[in-house]
C-alpha cells in the first residue's frame, strides 16, 4: 500500500524558514518523479514544485522559484521541501504527491498518491 | 501561468447526471492529453478520479468520466450519490509552468 506521511510544518514568522519531509513507502520511491502541492486555507489546489525520480531535475511555479528547493534522499524514501524567506500567503497545507509517470522526462501526467498534509502558517 | 477556469458550483439530485467544465487554453488543455481530476472532501487529500483525459483508475467508479474537446475539458458524474458531494478539480500539463489546476467546482447533491 502507498503511503505518504508529510511533517516539519509549523507557525513561522514572515522572512523565517521551514524544512518539509515526506516520508514515502510501498512502491520504489527513487522510480517515480515527486510534488509538492498546496492549498491556501479556503482555497483552490495549487502547484509548488517537482522532481525527477533521480532528483537530476527540479521544477518551481513562479511562486515560489528562488526561494524553495525541493529535494530527496532516494535512501531514505524521503521527499524535502526547504521554504526560505516565507510571506504570508504561503500559509497552506503542504502536499507531497506522487506523480503518475514523466514522460519524455518533462512532462507530467498526474498525481495518483497524495499525503494527508502538513500546515504551514507564516504570522508574526 | 493562470490556473484553469472551472463553474464555481454545480448542483444535482440523487441519480441524475452533472457535467463539469475545465476550460484552458492550447498551451495546456488543448495542446496535451494529460488533463486529470481530482475529488476532495473537506478537510482530506484530493483523490484521483481521472487521467489523462479519460482514464480512470483502479478502484474509482464508473459513474466518473472524461472528456475534452478543443481547449475544453470535462468531469461527467452520473447516478449522482450523496457521496459525491465534494470539490473537484482539473488540471493539466502546461508548457509554461509545467502543472497548473483549475479554479475548483463544489459539487452539491440536492
Amino acid at each position: 500500500e502507498v503511503q505518504l506521511v508529510e511533517s516539519g510544518g509549523g507557525l513561522v514568522q514572515p522572512g523565517g524558514s521551514l524544512r518539509l519531509s515526506c516520508a514515502a513507502s510501498g512502491f520504489t520511491f527513487s522510480s517515480y518523479a515527486m510534488s509538492w502541492v498546496r492549498q491556501a486555507p479556503g482555497k483552490g489546489l495549487e502547484w509548488v514544485s517537482a522532481i525527477s525520480g533521480s532528483g537530476g531535475s527540479t521544477y518551481y511555479a513562479d511562486s515560489v522559484k528562488g526561494r524553495f528547493t525541493i529535494s530527496r534522499d532516494n535512501s531514505k524514501n524521503t521527499l524535502y521541501l526547504q521554504m526560505n524567506s516565507l510571506r504570508a500567503e504561503d500559509t497552506a497545507v503542504y502536499y507531497c504527491a506522487k506523480v503518475i509517470t514523466m514522460v519524455r522526462g518533462v512532462i507530467i501526467t498526474g498525481f495518483d498518491y497524495w499525503g494527508q498534509g502538513t500546515l504551514v502558517t507564516v504570522s508574526s | 501561468q493562470s490556473a484553469l477556469t472551472q463553474p464555481a458550483s454545480v448542483s444535482g439530485s440523487p441519480g441524475q447526471s452533472i457535467t463539469i467544465s475545465c476550460t484552458g487554453t492550447s498551451s495546456d488543455v488543448g495542446g496535451y492529453n494529460y488533463v486529470s481530476w481530482y475529488q476532495q472532501h473537506p478537510g482530506k487529500a484530493p483523490k484521483l478520479m481521472i487521467y489523462e483525459v479519460s482514464n480512470r483508475p483502479s478502484g474509482v467508479s464508473n459513474r466518473f468520466s472524461g472528456s475534452k474537446s478543443g481547449n475544453t475539458a470535462s468531469l461527467t458524474i452520473s447516478g449522482l450519490q450523496a457521496e459525491d458531494e465534494a470539490d473537484f478539480y482539473c488540471s493539466s500539463y502546461t508548457s509554461s509552468s509545467p502543472w497548473v489546476f483549475g479554479t475548483g467546482t463544489k459539487v452539491t447533491v440536492l
